[in-house]
């Protein structure tokens, strides 16, 4: 069974540049989790989607970033402008059970 | 206070040494536990899963959850250089879901 697969792996860009990062999730899982994950720290809920509805977003710094889960299978995470700060690894996760969450490889953002 | 405190290590052992790896929390909702392994540039992978309080063990590893004094633990035995990695507790309940800093662990050969 494939797992929680996200592209891109790594991306490079210049700060103030938009950027958007693809997951699709493991087939049959409703759940799908955006994470934020600094050097040296844990994953850090952006939002969570069960099913097309985002049901936690408290933590997604909306001026900025958007996410959408059209169909309730992929998901796209965009950030737009980027800043410095941004740099940072992005881990899309999917569960059927809240508990037991399955990771993507992350994408690595650079901003410079 | 953080919802959830991990020493982030470094740690370093020998090969065949008993690991012992550890989180505190604060939030008494918590209801159940995990454990993530990380290796470098992947994401987090999930090795144990406890609901309250009690021991479960699986083959090479043991979590250990104590509600009353708020503390978890992982046991690794007979610790392998393939063991080396960041482990991150994590613990939801009530809706939330929060992870740990991570402990990074090296064993030398």
């Amino acid at each position: 069974e494939a797992g929680v697969v996200q592209s891109p792996r790594y991306k490079i860009i210049e700060k103030k540049q938009p950027v958007a990062f693809w997951c699709n999730p493991i087939s049959g899982h409703n759940t799908l989790y955006w994470y934020l994950q600094n050097l040296g720290q844990g994953p850090e809920l952006l939002i969570r989607y069960e099913n097309e509805e985002a049901v936690d977003d408290s933590q997604l710094p909306k001026d900025r970033f958007s996410a959408e889960r059209l169909k309730g299978v992929d998901s796209t995470l965009k950030i737009q402008p980027a800043e410095l700060g941004d740099s940072a690894v992005y881990l899309c996760a999917s569960s059927f059970s809240y508990n037991e969450q399955f990771f993507g490889p992350g994408t690595r953002l650079t901003v410079l | 206070q953080k919802e959830v405190e991990q020493d982030p290590g470094p740690l370093s052992v020998p090969e065949g040494a008993i690991v012992s790896l550890n989180c505190t929390y604060s939030n008494s909702a918590f209801q159940y536990f995990m454990w993530y392994r990380q290796y470098s540039r992947k994401g987090p992978e999930l090795l144990m899963y406890t609901y309250s309080s009690g021991n479960k063990e699986d083959g090479r590893f043991t979590a250990q959850v104590d509600k009353s004094s708020k503390y978890i633990s992982l046991f690794i035995r007979d610790s392998q250089p393939s063991d080396s990695a960041t482990y991150l507790c994590a613990m939801s309940g009530g809706n939330q879901f929060y992870f740990g800093t991570g402990t990074s662990l090296t064993v030398i050969p």
